[in-house]
């Protein structure tokens, strides 16, 4: 049973065009989301997160949109640049709780 | 401030064989887990840990034993090596402050298991 799914397992979008990244979850109780960012032989890195308390959240070029009542999170980059090139993770994880749920990845590729 | 700390990152073992991979954090995090990532699996919770002396099962236990005897260290066991743990394990560490929360991750262990 995944809780939190990526459909996409790659994307590749040209540099300067905008890359959208997309999660769901099946779990209501979780009450904050978090993109991880993972280059090769690296260990992910936190890259932006929102709570359940909010629909959208900016941080530079990375802003990410939750949709709760599609259960669905989205992460977009404008504009996209090659340094983006990694495998991206959408996490979750509930009220009063530690344990992250994570999803299975998606590749983005940012072509020059 | 090195953050979280893995050792070792890469190591071989022989099926039966058993090891500990070693994680250490220096943040005062109350919270730590293991993951291992596999091609389309993603990063799969092993075991965590809510405080020291506190440990429980995460998604994927079997085969491996933790144990928390100080806030700072998070030791994983593999009591007897299978080839199906050949994986890329992560540690990480965290806070929760209300609903603000953040996991940092070490840089990984590549394990392989012939």
């Amino acid at each position: 049973d995944q809780q939190v799914k990526q459909n996409s397992p790659s994307l590749s979008v040209q540099e300067g065009r905008i890359s959208i990244l997309n999660c769901d979850y099946t779990n209501s109780m979780f009450d904050y989301f978090l993109w991880y960012k993972k280059y090769p032989a690296e260990g992910p890195t936190f890259l932006i997160s929102i709570s359940s308390i909010k629909d959208k959240n900016e941080d530079g070029r990375f802003t990410v949109f939750l949709n709760k009542s599609a259960k669905h999170l989205s992460l977009h980059i404008v504009p996209s640049q090659p340094g983006d090139s990694a495998v991206y993770f959408c996490a979750a994880i509930s009220s009063g709780t530690y344990k992250y749920i994570f999803g299975t990845g998606t590749r983005l590729k940012v072509l020059a | 401030n090195a953050g979280v700390t893995q050792t070792p990152k890469f190591q071989v073992l022989k099926t039966g064989q058993s090891m500990t991979l070693q994680c250490a954090q220096d943040m005062n995090h109350e919270y730590m887990s293991w993951y291992r990532q596999d091609p389309g699996m993603g990063l799969r919770l092993i075991h965590y840990s809510v405080g020291a002396g506190i440990t429980d099962q995460g998604e994927v236990p079997n085969g491996y034993n933790v144990s928390r005897s100080t806030t700072e260290d998070f030791p994983l066991r593999l009591l007897s090596a299978a080839p199906s743990q050949t994986s890329v394990y992560f540690c990480a560490s965290s806070y929760r402050d209300g609903r603000d929360t953040e996991a940092f991750f070490g840089q990984g262990t590549r394990l392989t298991v012939v």
